[in-house]
């Protein structure tokens, strides 16, 4: 069975800077999909960035942008020039290309300090 | 198009009582997803559909909980009989047929059985 594993329940950064969420899966796919998914206290989830795992080269979308190492199985996020309105937390997904599902990690608590 | 759409929003229920959750998917979308999301437990896939056929229900906790789709814009999942331990948020997402897009998520439905 995949799993995928968060192991920063939270984190926190300054307003402007740079902070990296860390996450690992395991898998003995070789085809998936990989997201980032963000909640804030509306607890609507929203997708932050995808990133397939045939691509070499890493998926950015504005201040957002990963690091993924298929070998290391590794997939981490970061967020530039923090906003107050990044605080959420952020779940780590993972999809295998033959299934329809997603497995979640268990999220880790953003604060940005002002 | 309006997104997934879940109600109720709220439900406190009685222990013994029946509970029916409702969702609406994402017009042209043929994956439906049901999860729950437990401080203990994070976000477990409960069931999901493909062309409203239940594909995977392995994540379904026990006999008291099922799901239907009876067709592409309507779901439920229905509790019978509650139980405080049941005492979660419920969230149904839809995805279109390519996996590697990532599924659109309602607003939840947070159940509190007392």
């Amino acid at each position: 069975a995949q799993t995928v594993t968060q192991s920063q329940p939270e984190m926190s950064v300054q307003e402007a800077e740079t902070v990296t969420l860390s996450c690992t899966y395991d898998t003995s796919e070789s085809d998936y999909y990989l997201f980032w998914y963000k909640q804030p206290p509306s607890r609507q989830m929203i997708l932050v960035i995808r990133q397939e795992a045939y691509k070499q080269q890493n998926a950015t979308e504005n201040r957002f942008s990963v690091n993924f190492q298929k070998a290391a199985k590794s997939f981490s996020l970061k967020i530039s020039d923090s906003q107050l309105g990044d605080a959420a937390m952020y779940f780590c997904a993972y999809r295998r290309a033959s299934l329809g599902q997603l497995t979640f990690g268990s999220g880790t608590q953003l604060t940005v300090l002002p | 198009d309006a997104g997934v759409i879940q109600s109720p929003r709220h439900e406190v229920t009685e222990m013994g009582q029946e509970v029916t959750l409702r969702c609406k998917p994402i017009s042209g979308h043929d994956y439906l997803f049901w999860y729950r999301q437990t401080m203990m437990r994070g976000l477990e896939l409960l069931i999901y559909f493909n062309n409203n056929v239940p594909i995977d229900d392995s994540g379904m906790p026990e006999d008291r909980f099922s799901a239907k789709m009876p067709n592409a814009s309507f779901s439920t999942l229905k509790i019978q009989p509650s139980e405080p331990r049941d005492s979660a948020v419920y969230f149904c997402a839809s995805s279109f047929r390519t996996v590697n897009t990532e599924a659109f998520f309602g607003q939840g439905t947070r159940l509190t059985v007392v």
